[in-house]
């Protein structure tokens, strides 16, 4: 079964600053990947996601992924954070169920708050 | 741009009641989904339907819980029976017709809180 690790629970960083949220897979065949955002009370928005080609996706709000299968990895990135972008960050791998679709697995989560 | 609704925004009932969430997917959509979040948990699969009936559902999804498309643009989560684990945030989502290499769009959620 697949499963998505996300190693930091909380990361605190200033505005302005990188960031770079971690994320891990196992599953055994070429993972459809994504990263969702979910601000306080509200629902699921996606920032991006992999199918296949390029590793070094864009998404919106100006972050990117770069899938590494060597290192089953999926780490979002952002070069200047800026206020609006605390929130919590998952990522989600979608294993083709056979039936025509897949399911999402998603990691724990990281929750982002970040300092004026 | 259109987006998957979801009502009612939040749901409080008793314990053993049974509650039904509604989800309006994205029009030309055709596969449906239904997630959860349990309070400070990870988002969980539930279950997925197309073409009326389930193509797949997790071992959280029993025999308490159904599914139903009952028209053409409602798709409803029913809980017969609830337990005070039910109590968490309800997310359906949905595909366009291709499932391949297409993205799930959420719904807002409901919150459901079981006394």
């Amino acid at each position: 079964a697949q499963s998505v690790t996300q190693p930091d629970i909380h990361i605190t960083v200033s505005e302005g600053a990188s960031l770079e949220l971690r994320c891990n897979y196992s599953y055994g065949a070429t993972p459809y990947l994504f990263w969702y955002v979910q601000s306080p009370g509200q629902g699921l928005q996606l920032l991006l996601k992999y199918f296949s080609g390029d590793t070094l996706v864009q998404g919106i709000k100006g972050f990117e992924a770069e899938f590494k299968r060597s290192q089953s990895s999926f780490n979002l990135r952002k070069p200047s954070v800026h206020w609006s972008d605390a929130a919590e960050y998952f990522c989600a791998v979608g294993a083709d169920s056979g039936a025509g679709s897949y399911q999402l697995t998603f990691g724990k989560g990281t929750k982002l708050s970040v300092i004026p | 741009e259109p987006e998957v609704t979801q009502t009612p925004s939040h749901q409080v009932t008793q314990m053993g009641q049974e509650v039904i969430l509604r989800c309006v997917p994205i029009s030309n959509h055709l596969y449906f989904y239904w997630y959860r979040q349990i309070l400070g948990q990870k988002v969980e699969f539930l279950v997925s339907f197309y073409n009326n009936e389930i193509s797949e559902k997790s071992e959280i999804f029993d025999d308490q819980f159904s599914v139903e498309r009952p028209d053409g643009s409602n798709f409803t989560l029913k809980i017969r029976s609830t337990k005070l684990e039910d109590s968490a945030m309800y997310f359906c989502a949905s595909i366009s017709t291709s499932a391949d290499q297409e993205t799930q769009y959420f719904g807002p959620g409901t919150r459901l809180l079981v006394l």
